[in-house]
């Protein structure tokens, strides 16, 4: 089956600086990628639709400018956490496709911020 | 707006037993696919059943099966025989098309005893 990649797999950043998450699609081609945020014991919470050549469309109450999103090739969508807070600390997964059998999730991404 | 209601935060199951997870959901689009995930500890998101809403047949993947009853927006996953290795965190997801990413419920924690 399809395979998507993230990197990092875990990354501990400072308060203030910024954190770039990468999403790769490894043996196809993506013209959508979704980032979704998982805080502990809950559930996928949908932050943004990543278009490739296009800006991305965000979620009511995710801030556009806070995680910006880059979705410049068919095989790679990225995110950018700015000036990250303790707050922004959750698993965050990529999943690239946009059709019903075409759902591929990455193994995700675990930021803490301190 | 699209809704997916998981109702059982925890289920418990002895090892070889069968367990019912519930869901419903909420719609007014007559086109959507319904899906079940399983995430175990490792936070990776995996497939484990799909199931086209056009389809009066229930879908069956090996020890799992769902009860579709698109009147009731009912959608529950049956496992049979259940195993060690189906611990894990099991959410019920929507997908409808007009957006392209999947709705999911609040997930049911799975534990599977020995």
């Amino acid at each position: 089956g399809a395979v998507v990649s993230q990197h990092p797999s875990r990354v501990i950043c400072k308060s203030g600086t910024s954190v770039k998450i990468e999403c790769r699609s490894l043996d196809f081609q993506a013209t959508t990628m979704f980032w979704y945020r998982q805080f502990p014991k809950q559930s996928l919470m949908l932050m943004a639709t990543s278009n490739e050549g296009s800006k991305a469309t965000y979620e009511q109450g995710v801030e556009k400018d806070k995680f910006l999103i880059n979705h410049a090739s068919l095989t790679l969508s990225t995110l950018t956490v700015t000036s990250a807070h303790p707050e922004d600390s959750s698993f965050y997964i990529c999943s690239a496709g946009g059709g019903p059998y075409e759902q591929y999730f990455g193994p995700g991404t675990r930021l803490t911020v301190t | 707006a699209q809704t997916v209601t998981q109702s059982q935060p925890e289920m418990s199951v002895q090892e070889a037993e069968t367990v019912t997870l519930s869901c419903t959901y909420d719609t007014s689009e007559s086109d959507y696919y319904l899906f079940w995930y399983k995430q175990p500890p490792s936070r990776q998101m995996i497939l484990v059943i799909r199931q086209e809403a056009y389809k009066q047949q229930n879908a069956t993947e090996n020890r799992f099966s769902v009860n579709f009853q698109k009147a009731a927006k009912s959608f529950s996953l049956k496992i049979s025989d259940s195993q060690l290795g189906d611990a894990a965190m099991y959410f019920c997801a929507y997908y409808g098309g007009s957006q392209g990413n999947l709705i999911f419920g609040k997930g049911t924690k799975l534990s599977v005893k020995p």
